[in-house]
């Protein structure tokens, strides 16, 4: 148990649209949803805590409405890169932790999501 | 602030040779203490945590809060510990999010 699934695994875009990314708790509900990003041979960088039913919380330097972030229920939440530029190109994950576990700190991470800017 | 250090990017070793990844911590509250681990192709997954006090494929790692300091030890390696290793921190004072080292990839060499 506790798969935690993205989609896409990657994705190609022009520069100007965006771009959505699920994340999905397949076997578990997640009380809580954190969102990363990792640039190459770097380590994963907190971007946000997503919480079903309220607004997500943003790290310092992250831009919340460039970043949209919604937690639609206890399985779901979703990452949409609003009109990206290339240097948004990185490797997104996302990554959930267990109702029934509480706050443990043990998290369940998705395959990630490779998104390139053109 | 949370923050984790790992000093290593990278460290090799024979198989059957001691490992040790450091893994240093600043936090002002009580922390609690994870080491993450991702093999080739394969997503980041828990290897071990220091509440558990537990020992994970071989590998153990003690919490030295007078050094601050987490560091992954295994007596023997194995080829397939091969991999990258993450070092991690979270604490109820900063809402229990989760803070990523810079990561280690140990190869072991046979």
């Amino acid at each position: 148990g506790a798969v935690v699934s993205q989609h896409p695994s990657w994705v190609i875009c022009k520069s100007g649209t965006s771009v959505k990314i699920e994340c999905r708790s397949l076997d578990f509900q997640a009380t809580t949803m954190f969102w990363y990003r990792q640039f190459p041979k770097q380590s994963l960088m907190l971007m946000a805590t997503s919480n079903e039913g309220s607004k997500a919380t943003y790290e310092q330097g992250v831009e919340k409405d460039k970043f949209l972030i919604n937690h639609a229920s206890l399985t779901l939440s979703t990452l949409t890169v609003t009109s990206a530029h290339p240097e948004d190109s990185s490797f997104y994950i996302c990554s959930a932790s267990r109702l029934e576990l509480g706050n443990t700190g043990e998290l369940f991470f998705g395959e990630g999501s490779r998104l390139t800017v053109l | 602030a949370q923050r984790v250090t790992q000093p290593e990017k990278l460290l090799s070793v024979f198989k059957g040779a001691p490992v040790e990844l450091k893994c240093n911590y600043s936090y002002s509250g009580s922390p609690e203490l994870f080491w993450y681990v991702q093999y080739s192709r394969q997503r980041l997954q828990l290897l071990l945590r220091h509440i558990s006090r537990e020992s994970i494929k071989g590998f153990t790692a003690d919490l030295n809060k007078g050094e601050t300091s987490f560091h992954l030890k295994k007596p023997f390696a194995q080829e397939e510990d091969s991999a990258m290793y993450y070092c991690a921190l979270s604490g109820r004072e900063y809402g229990n999010k989760l803070v990523f080292g810079a990561g280690t990839i140990l190869r072991v060499k046979s």
